[in-house]
């Protein structure tokens, strides 16, 4: 079965760090570029960051640049998101997502970041 | 960046109407587009890539149609379930890029 399973979230005050998971089954995931999309509450989707397949090309949104760090690991299917140092209004549910023949979507990690 | 707008921001139907919804980019994207649903609570579920193929899975009553900057999504017999938000979104050049959202509710 093709999926994409985020762990991690959770509430963590200002300042604070998180480590997203993401699993991923059923598609070739070295192969495919991989990327991390939040929906602030009651808002709409944005793009965050993403990786190539082989790691060699990452990119960042400006809001989160020189804050959170991408990285995967093909051997055992996983990608990750560090994030360092939160602040209030990264609080929003953080999806994985993959481009397989259509796009791949996780059910998503809520972080809360509040003191 | 390439800016997805979307229209209308809401709009309310009635169970059997025919819906369309529409997607324009800042500048030509080819036919890099895709529509996805999402329910409150719920992840987004992936109805069309390159504008107009159906994921596998996704009933026929979705369809889409466009290329360079003008997009359009259609439902063409409004269903209970099929009430939601929908996002068009552009993966022909980075940062991927979303549309504000269509709230599709209840006539």
């Amino acid at each position: 079965e093709v999926q994409l399973v985020e762990s991690g979230g959770g509430l963590v005050q200002p300042g604070g760090s998180l480590r997203l998971s993401c699993a991923a089954s059923g598609f070739s995931f070295s192969n495919s570029w991989m990327h991390w999309v939040r929906q602030a509450p009651g808002k709409g989707l944005v793009w965050v960051s993403r990786i190539h397949g082989d790691g060699s090309s990452i990119a960042y949104a400006d809001s989160v640049k020189g804050r959170f760090t991408i990285s995967r690991d093909n051997a055992k299917n996983m990608l990750y998101l560090q994030m360092s140092p939160l602040r209030a209004e990264d609080t929003a549910v953080y999806y994985c997502a993959a481009w397989s023949s259509g796009w791949l979507w996780g059910r998503g990690a809520l972080v809360t970041v509040s003191s | 960046d390439i800016q997805m707008t979307q229209s209308p921001s809401s709009l309310s139907a009635s169970v059997g109407d025919r819906v369309t919804i529409t997607c324009r980019a800042s500048q030509g994207i080819s036919n890099y587009l895709a529509w996805f649903q999402q329910k409150p609570g719920k992840a987004p579920k992936s109805l069309i890539y390159a504008a107009s193929n159906l994921q596998s899975g996704v009933p026929s009553k979705f369809s889409g149609s466009g290329s360079g900057t003008d997009f359009t999504l259609t439902i063409s017999s409004l269903q209970p379930e099929d009430f939601a938000t929908y996002y068009c979104q552009q993966y022909n050049s980075h940062p991927l890029t979303f549309g504000g959202g269509t709230k599709v509710e209840i006539k």
